[in-house]
């Protein structure tokens, strides 16, 4: 069985510009999550779909969107690049929204670079 | 793939030693905790939980101690390998909460040498 998988691996932008990245869950699982990785620290999460619906948002400016399509997969986007995004984005699935059920399940990332 | 461990903390150890990662939390209420690993270039790789009516839970060749009164966790690996070298990080959060609830630590990267 695949896992989660995600798309481009590396990413290199140049200030303003915009990035999308790519991910797509394990089959099954339709909760996506994801999490900006900056070098030194800890994951920081993001975005939570399901079901194809924003369910909660982290501590990001509105520059930082994303969507889930009707097959599970979903889409970040980063408008206004900035010097600071520069990090590893990673997507994670899950089959159940409880954490008491499941496990989270993560891609091996994107790099995004800004110069 | 370009390593995620640039200005953790290292814990270097011998093959075959036992290795013990530590990890401070800050929120009182939590009550669910987890391990990962990440290789170099991979993503994080689920090892362990604990919820907080438990204070020790092992796996294999882990275990995992929950200090609440401290706000301490740690992993403990015995007879460290090679390919256990990699980022090591906690978790904690709520329970019956989803995984956006979840604070990571930064991590610790463990060098196992042959």
């Amino acid at each position: 069985e695949a896992g989660v998988t995600q798309s481009p691996t590396h990413l290199i932008k140049t200030r303003g510009q915009q990035a999308t990245l790519r991910c797509s869950p394990i089959s099954g699982h339709t909760s996506v999550y994801w999490y900006q990785q900056a070098l030194g620290l800890g994951l920081q999460f993001l975005l939570w779909y399901d079901e194809g619906e924003e369910r909660n948002r982290g501590n990001f400016p509105p520059r930082f969107s994303g969507r889930q399509f009707p097959n599970y997969s979903s889409e970040l986007n980063v408008n206004a690049l900035e010097l600071e995004d520069s990090a590893l984005y990673l997507c994670a699935s899950s089959f159940f929204v409880s954490r008491s059920a499941g496990e989270l399940f993560f891609g091996e990332g994107s790099r995004l670079t800004v110069l | 793939g370009e390593s995620v461990g640039l200005h953790l903390p290292t814990l270097s150890v011998q093959e075959g030693d036992n290795s013990i990662i530590n990890c401070a939390y800050s929120n009182s209420a939590s009550d669910y905790f987890i391990w990962y690993k990440q290789e170099s270039g991979k993503g994080p790789q689920f090892i362990i939980d604990i919820r907080s009516n438990m204070d020790k839970r092992q796996g294999q060749r882990v275990t995992v101690l929950l200090n609440k009164t401290v706000k301490h966790l740690s992993l403990q690996i015995a007879a460290t390998q090679p390919g256990d070298s990699a980022v090591y990080f906690c978790a904690e959060g709520p329970m019956n909460s989803g995984y956006s609830t979840l604070t990571f630590g930064k991590g610790t990267m463990l060098l196992v040498s042959p």
